[in-house]
């Protein structure tokens, strides 16, 4: 099975700034790697899927890049709507499984 | 615009059987584009991916969790159905739906509000 390992788990920035979160997948995954942005009490919400293709009605700001094992996932000013936590998800075989996820606070 | 719906008790007692429902709405269940999935996630923890099933009824799980689980799909109700047996405490967490953005291999790209579980006495 493969596994994900996102850094940091937790990241103190302020708005406007450029912050990036990593995830490392355990062994080749190409490009089959999603990231989502969940705010407490709601359900996840795709961002980037693919490793940089933007989901529809997502900000220009968040992009992604990567392919193998190390991604990343960067907003390029933040706004004060984009502190939530983070998550990354392989979709390159079953079993699925998600990062432990990124909470972006702010500082 | 399609919307998924989670149902079922919030409440289940340590070793019985968990059992949700996620209804589809403004769309088709029976879509060859589409698979379906569970996940859940721990109260202040990470998310899980439980598993999928696509309309005819395949299904992959999480091995950690295939001994306990069934996941169904019942097309002419427009739902697809989650059900774990002997649940403990460390089965308590909201429970999602979601529908895979293309068939088999997938992200999610729509979810459900989630429902939470609680597995207590």
């Amino acid at each position: 099975d493969i596994q994900m390992t996102q850094s940091p788990s937790t990241l103190s920035a302020s708005v406007g700034d450029r912050v990036t979160i990593t995830c490392r997948a355990s062994q080749s995954i190409s490009s089959w790697l999603a990231w989502y942005q969940q705010k407490p009490g709601k359900a996840p919400k795709l961002l980037i899927y693919k490793a940089s293709s933007l989901e529809s009605g997502v900000p220009s700001r968040f992009s992604g890049s990567g392919s193998g094992t190390e991604f990343t996932l960067t907003i390029s000013s933040l706004q004060p709507d984009d502190f939530a936590s983070y998550y990354c998800q392989h979709y390159n075989s079953y079993p699925y499984s998600f990062g432990q996820g990124t909470k972006l606070e702010i500082k | 615009q399609l919307q998924l719906q989670e149902s079922g008790p919030g409440l289940v007692k340590p070793s019985e059987t968990l059992s949700l429902t996620c209804t589809v709405s403004g769309g088709s269940i029976s879509s060859r584009n589409y698979y379906w999935g569970w996940i859940r996630q721990p109260p202040g923890k990470g998310l899980e991916w439980i598993g999928s099933i696509y309309y005819t009824g395949s299904t992959y799980s999480e091995p950690s969790l295939k001994s306990r689980l069934t996941i169904s799909v019942d097309t002419s109700q427009k739902h697809f159905s989650l059900k774990m047996n002997s649940v403990t405490a460390a089965d308590t967490a909201v429970y999602y739906c979601a529908r895979g953005a293309s068939p088999f291999l997938s992200y999610f790209d729509l979810w459900g509000q989630g429902t939470l579980v609680t597995v207590s006495s």
